[in-house]
């Protein structure tokens, strides 16, 4: 998983509560990003990082916050769970051969009831 | 109308087949285009690249764009069991910051 990890993998969480995904990277990669992925939709970008500090919208921002402090950890945040973000979620990295390809990491399975 | 379609199958071959995945798009900016293949609860991984048009192999893969028919495919020769999987097609244009996926597409390769 081209040197990604993602925690916890696995959550469930009630309505209403804040829910906080990271996403650790170590090989230094400038880019990161992160996805939802759901039955019928694909793989949609929530938001991305280009540096630290450094953030931008994606395709379903709505919801979501993104933080990152540090070049290896990318924090993805959901204020106030709702039962539509429950979703499998991906965290992505631009590899830095020129071709821009992403790399994926294992994923983390979120259930909010 | 999304930006990327994909048949979301299932398809379902015999092993030794050839496959034939497609995606089609309608964003004429779209210059490079990847393949990603996606075992059951994993993370997506890259299996093909290609830049505009014309076709690459690697092993029994082959991957072609068709760019004036906005139509990519990747193929799968003697295909086995262990290539059972979901495949995603993805792109992007010259600015590069983002892809856009399609839906993906469940093969299941029978023994």
């Amino acid at each position: 998983d081209a040197g990604i990890t993602q925690s916890p993998r696995h959550k469930v969480t009630e309505t209403g509560t804040p829910v906080t995904l990271r996403c650790h990277q170590t090989e230094n990669h400038r880019y990161m990003y992160w996805y939802r992925q759901d039955p019928g939709h694909g793989l949609r970008l929530i938001h991305y990082s280009y540096g630290v500090k450094d953030t931008d919208k994606g395709e379903v921002s709505d919801g979501y916050s993104v933080s990152r402090s540090k070049t290896e950890d990318f924090l993805l945040t959901l204020e106030s769970a709702t039962s539509s973000q429950t979703s499998v979620y991906f965290c992505a990295i631009r590899g830095t051969s020129g071709n821009n390809e992403q790399f994926f990491g294992p994923g983390t399975r979120l259930t909010v009831l | 109308q999304k930006e990327v379609e994909q048949d979301p199958g299932p398809l379902s071959v015999p092993e030794g087949a050839i496959v034939s995945l497609n995606c089609t798009y309608s964003n004429s900016a779209f210059q490079y285009f990847m393949w990603y293949r996606q075992y059951s609860r994993k993370g997506p991984e890259l299996l093909m690249y290609t830049y505009s048009s014309g076709n690459k192999e690697d092993g029994r893969f082959t991957a072609q764009v068709d760019k004036s028919s906005k139509y990519i495919s990747l193929f799968i020769r003697d295909s086995q069991p262990s290539d059972s999987a979901t495949y995603l097609c993805a792109m992007r244009d010259n600015a590069g910051n983002m892809l856009t996926f399609g839906g993906g597409t469940r093969l299941m390769v029978k023994p």
